[in-house]
């Protein structure tokens, strides 16, 4: 069975600094990108970044850009995003999903991970 | 970048009743565009990706239509289990925008 588990949510100060885990399961971790999706409180749905396969090339969206770096390491089938200054507005579910569509320029994400929280408040 | 747009923002509508819901990009984008569910306090889920694939194991009630710029997103007969927002999101090149969603009642 496909599974995505995130870790590393929690609370932590405007400014401060958080890296999010996510643990793949039940399929070629190499062969897929992989990408993070927000959801602020009451909110929609916001894709935040996306890396390849191979993880050399990743997107990400302006709202992050600068702030926020995304990495993998094959090895261990996990993903992470490092986010950095965080702000206010950065709060949120953050959901880690598998890309399926062959290219990291055109993909839909087929499989969720649960989310985990990232709440940013003094 | 492109922006998606859908409507209505929400709408209310009887067990059994056909639902229609439109998403619109601002650029044409092909056929690149999917649909998601996300049901109250649950995590999204894929429903239909090439604007009318229908994703394995999703009930045939649901279907997509369009391509370029106009998007259609129809549940033929409305189940109680339907309530839930549905976003779509286009997926042609980053960034990957998702549209603001519509939120499906039962009447």
């Amino acid at each position: 069975e496909v599974q995505l588990l995130e870790s590393g949510g929690g609370l932590v100060q405007p400014g401060g600094s958080l890296r999010l885990s996510c643990a793949a399961s039940g399929f070629t971790f190499s062969s897929y990108a992989m990408s993070w999706i927000r959801q602020a409180p009451g909110k929609g749905l916001e894709w935040v970044s996306v890396i390849s396969a191979s993880g050399d090339i990743t997107y990400y969206a302006d709202s992050v850009k600068g702030r926020f770096t995304m990495s993998r390491d094959n090895s261990k089938n996990t993903f992470y995003l490092q986010m950095n200054s965080l702000r206010a507005e950065d709060t949120a579910v953050y959901y880690c999903a598998k890309g399926e569509g062959g290219s990291i320029n055109y993909y839909y994400m087929d499989v969720w991970g649960k989310g985990t929280t990232v709440t940013v408040s003094s | 970048d492109t922006q998606m747009t859908q409507s209505p923002s929400s709408l209310s509508a009887s067990v059994g009743d056909r639902v229609t819901i439109t998403c619109r990009a601002s650029q044409g984008i092909s056929n690149y565009l999917a649909w998601y569910q996300q049901k109250p306090g649950k995590v999204p889920k894929l429903l239909i990706y090439a604007a009318s694939t229908l994703q394995s194991g999703v009930p045939s009630r649901f279907s997509g239509t369009g391509s370029g710029t106009d998007f259609t997103l129809t549940i033929s007969s409305l189940q109680p289990e339907d309530v839930a927002t549905y976003y779509c999101q286009k997926y042609s090149i980053a960034p990957l925008t998702f549209g603001p969603g519509t939120k499906v009642a039962i009447k």
